[in-house]
């Protein structure tokens, strides 16, 4: 079995502040995602990487930036944090034709 | 696109009763699916619970069940007798097949929210 990591766990940033979201995974899938996750609003997809170095928009995509800077890793950076915001950004990744894992999620706080 | 709708909000069961959670969906762009139950429970990472690839089969975990109805398309979670630790976020999610040119986007629905009362 393999498992995705995601860094930090709690995040807590200011209005206006860039803040980046890590994630790794030892799967060895080609897929990646970032979901951010709403109570009431289910997971809505950031944005996702197909292989390494290549990347592909989601449905909320903006105010996000992501890198796939090698297979195993995927980063995600809010480009400028929304005052009030409160939301957990989940890391996925997966094989053609089978299920999505997931990581645990990092819980973001803006004061 | 590809949707999927699922019972909104929160359902509430007292423990020994049944449950079913409805799942439809929309995969124009896919046309034939592949179809997964996810949960989440408290205090742990979402994990998948079960999936069907076949129309007409049905899937099975932990005493739930789903059923691919490629007709209907449908496929709702359903379950004889709930425990109060079923209690848990269930999201229902389609993805495509792998193929060449595939979508590489699994569409999840907005989750509903399982409380099991003793």
């Amino acid at each position: 079995g393999g498992i995705i990591t995601q860094t930090p766990k709690f995040l807590i940033g200011q209005e206006g502040q860039k803040l980046t979201l890590k994630c790794q995974q030892n799967f060895n899938h080609d897929t990646m995602y970032w979901y951010r996750q709403d109570s009431g609003k289910g997971l809505r997809l950031i944005y996702y990487s197909i292989t390494e170095n290549d990347l592909q928009k989601g449905d909320l995509s903006e105010g996000y930036d992501a890198s796939r800077e090698k297979k195993s890793s995927f980063s995600l950076t809010v480009t400028s944090a929304q005052k009030n915001e409160m939301a957990v950004f989940l890391c996925a990744s997966r094989e053609a034709n089978t299920e999505v894992f997931f990581g645990k999620g990092t819980r973001l706080t803006v004061v | 696109g590809d949707s999927v709708t699922q019972t909104e909000g929160q359902v509430t069961v007292s423990e020994s009763k049944s449950l079913i959670i409805n799942c439809t969906y929309s995969a124009t762009s896919i046309g034939y699916p592949n179809l997964f139950w996810y949960v989440r429970y408290p205090g742990e990472g979402l994990q998948l619970l079960l999936k069907v690839i076949t129309a007409g089969q049905k899937g099975s975990s932990r005493g739930f069940e789903a059923t691919y109805n490629k007709e209907a398309t449908s496929f709702h979670l359903q379950k004889a007798s709930v425990q109060e630790s079923d209690s848990a976020v269930y999201y229902c999610a389609l993805s495509d097949r792998g193929t060449s040119g595939g979508n590489y986007k699994p569409t999840f629905g907005k989750g509903t929210s399982l409380v099991v009362h003793p």
